[in-house]
């Protein structure tokens, strides 16, 4: 099956620093990736819609600038958090479509961000 | 606007039985797709089963179904025999035909504890 892989899985960083996260698509192609956060005991929310060869979307709220979204190929999208601190610590899942026929959202392991 | 609701925080089950979890959707987009992931405390997010709805039939995946009631708007996720290893807390989500590519909106989730 589709396999989405997602690195780091974890990461502490200091406030101010930035951290960038991958998400590759192992084996299928993805021309569009989608970025989630979730805070604990919360659902899912979508940040931003990342599209290979092109500027990513972004929700309504999400600061573009912030959160650096990159799909440079068809198997890897990064998103970069700029200028992290306390409040960006969260956990950010990414997924794609692995072009099945239900169009199901395969989901990366997810990466456990904490800006000290 | 498309939206998902859970109105279960969180569920208990003995070991071997059935459970239902809850799961109503609001669209007035006549197609749309509707999702159950599950998310053990691990984060990942698991594909449990989908049901499309033009699809006649409620969908069956294993020990999993979907009891759609379409005119009343709901998905419910039926566990049969349940396992230990079904503790973990259960996302629905919709994708419609407006929104764009594979994008989900996710409920906020039922937490389920399966006990021994």
């Amino acid at each position: 099956g589709a396999v989405v892989s997602q690195h780091p899985s974890w990461v502490i960083c200091k406030s101010g620093t930035s951290v960038k996260i991958e998400c590759r698509s192992l084996d299928f192609q993805a021309t569009t990736m989608f970025w989630y956060r979730q805070f604990p005991k919360q659902s899912l929310m979508l940040m931003a819609t990342s599209n290979e060869g092109s500027k990513a979307t972004y929700e309504q709220g999400v600061e573009k600038d912030k959160f650096l979204i990159n799909h440079a190929s068809l198997t890897l999208s990064t998103l970069t958090v700029t200028s992290a601190h306390p409040e960006d610590s969260s956990f950010y899942i990414c997924s794609a479509r692995d072009g099945t026929g239900a169009n199901v959202l395969t989901f990366g392991a997810g990466s456990r961000l904490t800006v000290l | 606007a498309q939206k998902i609701t859970q109105t279960q925080p969180g569920m208990f089950v003995q070991e071997k039985e059935a459970v239902t979890l809850d799961c109503t959707y609001d669209t007035s987009d006549p197609s749309y797709g509707l999702f159950w992931y599950k998310q053990p405390s691990s984060g990942e997010m698991i594909f449990l089963i989908y049901q499309g709805s033009y699809d006649q039939q409620n969908a069956t995946e294993g020990r999993y179904s979907l009891n759609f009631q379409k005119a009343r708007k709901s998905a419910n996720l039926v566990i049969s025999a349940s396992q230990l290893g079904d503790s973990a807390m259960y996302f629905c989500a919709m994708r419609t035909a407006v929104t764009s590519g594979s994008r989900l909106t996710f409920g906020e989730g039922t937490q389920l504890t399966v006990n021994p």
